[in-house]
């Protein structure tokens, strides 16, 4: 089955710079790739996705890019905010094919300082 | 459009009982619904796949009988954990429409 990691587990940035997270996915048959923001408590709210047909995609200070020879994919979040903070998940799914299931990266806690 | 209504957001039950948790879809048909089980800091685990009118698809480790998952109608999806313990303490939440509308979520607690 699907197994989607994700990197760092934690990231620190000052407000204004650009925090990247990168996560790796296993089956080759995944071809939408989610990203989703949760804050303490609440559910996941999805911030942009991206679909294997698809190299970069990109919505006002984010932008999600995704490398399918190398099974890579990555959140691009420019000039940071403090309410940026949060945890961000990566997820993979096989939508729409034989294996639809939306498997989770383990979250990176995004801490942007004022 | 596509909200999915949870409820409870939280429940205290006590060991040995069986706690329901319903998902439902306001305003979309949800043939498809995803359950997961979220600890502390922790990622969102899949636990089963459930689809209207057919048997849930349970995730490996997840005990079936013990969390038992109906799709009776194309706007509601239940989970219920029978027979809860200490260990089953976790949020719970439910996602249709692959993913891009999730449930609010339930906190469970077992004393």
């Amino acid at each position: 089955g699907e197994n989607v990691e994700q990197h760092p587990s934690t990231l620190s940035v000052q407000e204004g710079d650009s925090a990247v997270i990168k996560c790796t996915y296993s089956d080759s048959a995944s071809n939408y790739f989610p990203w989703y923001k949760q804050e303490l408590g609440k559910r996941p709210q999805l911030i942009i996705d991206i679909r294997s047909n698809v190299g970069e995609k990109k919505d006002q200070r984010i932008a999600v890019t995704l490398n399918k020879t190398a099974k890579h994919f990555s959140l691009h979040i420019t000039e940071t905010q403090p309410e940026d903070s949060a945890v961000y998940f990566c997820a993979a799914s096989g939508r729409g094919g034989a294996t639809n299931k939306l498997i989770f990266g383990t979250g990176t806690l995004l801490a942007v300082q004022p | 459009g596509a909200v999915v209504s949870q409820h409870p957001s939280w429940v205290i039950c006590k060991s040995g009982t069986s706690v329901k948790i319903e998902c439902r879809s306001l305003d979309f048909q949800a043939t498809t619904m995803f359950w997961y089980r979220q600890f502390p800091k922790q990622s969102l685990m899949l636990m089963a796949t459930s689809n209207e009118g057919s048997k849930a698809t349970y995730e490996q480790g997840v005990e079936k009988d013990k969390f038992l998952i109906n799709h009776a109608s194309l706007t509601l999806s239940t989970l219920t954990v029978t027979s809860a313990h200490p260990e089953d303490s976790s949020f719970y939440i439910c996602s249709a429409r692959y993913g891009y509308t999730f449930g609010s979520g339930t906190r469970l607690t077992v004393v």
